[in-house]
Order: structure tokens, then sequence, then C-alpha cells
């Protein structure tokens, strides 16, 4: 079955700089990479998703990359501020069928 | 639509007793998820129906752990007996299923097995 590793696990960075959190995916079959946000004593929620036909996608600060062929994509986060301190997961899945998440990687932005 | 609903949103109880956790999908989603989230784990995803059948249930971690789906606005999961281990956050989610992909989580059971 499909196996999702997520790294690094804990990630501290300076308000105003960018951050990177990356994934790589065991299964040739997934074609759907979802990345949710998930605030303290919160729900997960969708920030961004990609799809196996395109190599990146955009949208405003946060822009996410896959490399299907190294089976790695990753989430980029510009311009960091305070509200973006949070754990994030990565997840892999053929379309919206068993989503399997990575372990999840708490952002800490430091004032 | 209240979004996903997911009961009891706290639950404390002794190890050996019969644990059942509630979720109400969003009308018109094909999709249910049960996922358990521990900080060791991150988010374990258990058991998923598709039109209320469960298509892959090869993540609940014993069979003392159950869920059904009776209907398309109702789904459990059931711990019987509960153990220590059990004590998570278990949260629900719901998808369209037609391959849109987003998943809408409950606010989660926080499951407490003393």
């Amino acid at each position: 079955g499909e196996n999702v590793e997520q790294h690094p696990s804990t990630l501290s960075v300076q308000e105003g700089d960018s951050a990177v959190i990356k994934c790589t995916y065991s299964d040739s079959a997934s074609n759907y990479f979802p990345w949710y946000k998930q605030e303290l004593g919160k729900r997960p929620q969708l920030i961004i998703d990609i799809r196996s036909n395109v190599g990146e996608k955009k949208d405003q600060r946060i822009a996410v990359t896959l490399n299907k062929t190294a089976k790695h994509f990753s989430l980029h986060i510009t311009e960091t501020q305070p509200e973006d301190s949070a754990v994030y997961f990565c997840a892999a899945g053929i379309r919206d069928d068993k989503i399997i998440f990575g372990k999840g990687t708490r952002l800490h932005i430091l004032p | 639509d209240a979004g996903v609903i997911q009961s009891p949103r706290h639950e404390v109880t002794e190890m050996g007793q019969e644990v059942t956790l509630r979720c109400k999908p969003i009308s018109g989603h094909n999709s249910l998820f049960w996922y358990r989230q521990t900080m060791m784990r991150g988010l374990e995803l258990l058991i998923y129906f598709n039109n209320n059948v469960p298509i892959d249930d090869s993540g609940m971690p014993e069979d003392r752990f159950s869920a059904k789906m009776p209907n398309a606005s109702f789904s459990t999961l059931k711990i019987q007996p509960s153990e220590p281990r059990d004590s998570a956050v278990y949260f629900c989610a719901s998808s369209r299923g037609t391959g849109t992909g987003e998943l809408f989580f409950g606010e989660g059971s926080r499951l407490t097995v003393l």
C-alpha cells in the first residue's frame, strides 16, 4: 500500500522567510497530492492540492511542486507570517480514494 | 450545510468499556473516512466507505475495532473492548467521491481510555 514520508517533523523559520516541507510517496499509481493545515485544537483543512498531470501549482504565497519520476512533492510558503504557524500534512492518493497522510510538520514562525 | 458532524467531542472511559463514535457526513458526499490522530503516528486511515460500502479496512488496528455505515448520512466506529493505547483523536471526513479530492473533516472525537 501507499506510504508517505514527510520531512522535517519540526521547522522554525523567521517571519518573512520561506518554509519548505518535503514528502515522498511509494505508490506510483497515486495521482492526487493534497496538503492540509491543522491549527492547534482544530480540524485539518485543505490548503492546496496538485494532480499528477501538473508539475507545479501556486496560490498566493503557497506553491506545490511534484516530481512524479522521483515520487517527491514539496510545499513552499513564502513571506511567512505568524498565522502560518500550524501543523502541515502532505498526503497522497488515487483521486479522492484512500488518502494517506504523512506524519506532519510542525511549523513555527519566529517573530 | 453544517459540515461533518461528530459525536461525542470528548469521551473518557475505563479500559474494557465499549466506545461508539458517531459521524454524520456532508449531505451529498459519497465517500466517508475514519482517521485516528496521535502524536507518534500522525493521521492514520482506519477505514473508508464509498456509497455506504466499506472499500478498505486495512488500517483498522485489530478486531476490537469495527465500523459501519448503515445509510448515507450516518457512520459509527466502535471499539470493544477499549484499551489505554486507543487514546487518540478520531476524525471522520467526507468527500464528494467524484474525484474532486477535498476531504472535509469533522471536529474530531477525543478519546481517553483510563
